[in-house]
């Protein structure tokens, strides 16, 4: 079946740094791929919407400038997380819809 | 939007069944899913059911849709260890479009 491939799948990063999560649609190609946050006891929110070859919709509330989403190719959407602070650290998931919505592993992402 | 709630967590005993239960307020989703998310990992489509049935039986799994009470939920027949992770309900987003909204998610938890 599809497979959604989401790289890393855990990165430590200093205060103030940058830190790019790649999510890779392996055997279908994604016009559309979503990113997800995940926080501790809550559900999934989804952060932004991410458009082949146009500008990412992001959700209300999510910082444009500070979550950088990149789709460029059709199998691949990227999404940085810009001089991160402690309070980034989360797990963030992608997903992919072919004839079901398909989703990476996950990137637990720690600042300290 | 949809408001979607689960309990946060169940504890059941290996062999036992397990009932994953879901509230929602909009009944106007098409589709109604389960994911299952492992621990460190990404979220895995367990089942779905169309709106328009109340039950659906897949191996130990049955998903039983009360559109009256806005209720939903999963039973897990005979859990297993391997049953053990957090099951999240979810629902697409009214207009055809599918981003799901999720629930906070359900720790499943099985002990021998």
């Amino acid at each position: 079946g599809a497979v959604v491939s989401q790289h890393p799948s855990r990165v430590i990063c200093k205060s103030g740094t940058s830190v790019k999560i790649e999510c890779r649609s392996l055997d279908f190609q994604a016009t559309t791929m979503f990113w997800y946050r995940q926080f501790p006891k809550k559900s999934l929110m989804l952060m932004a919407t991410s458009n082949e070859g146009s500008k990412a919709t992001y959700e209300q509330g999510v910082e444009k400038d500070k979550f950088l989403i990149n789709h460029a190719s059709l199998t691949l959407s990227t999404l940085t997380v810009t001089s991160a602070h402690p309070e980034d650290s989360s797990f963030y998931i992608c997903s992919a819809r072919n004839t079901e919505a398909f989703f990476g592993q996950g990137t637990r992402l720690t600042v300290v | 939007g949809e408001d979607v709630e689960q309990s946060l967590f169940l504890s059941v005993r290996e062999g036992d069944s397990s009932v994953i239960n879901c509230t929602y307020t909009d009944s106007s989703s098409t589709y109604l899913y389960w994911y299952k998310q492992e621990p460190g990992a990404g979220l895995q489509l367990l089942t779905y059911i169309f709106s328009n049935m109340d039950m659906k039986q897949d191996q130990r799994l049955t998903v039983l849709l009360n559109k009256k009470d806005k209720h939903l939920s999963l039973r897990i027949a005979d859990t297993q260890t391997g049953d053990s992770a957090i099951y999240f309900c979810a629902f697409p987003a009214p207009g055809g479009s599918y981003i799901p909204t999720f629930g906070r998610g359900t720790s499943l938890i099985v002990h021998p």
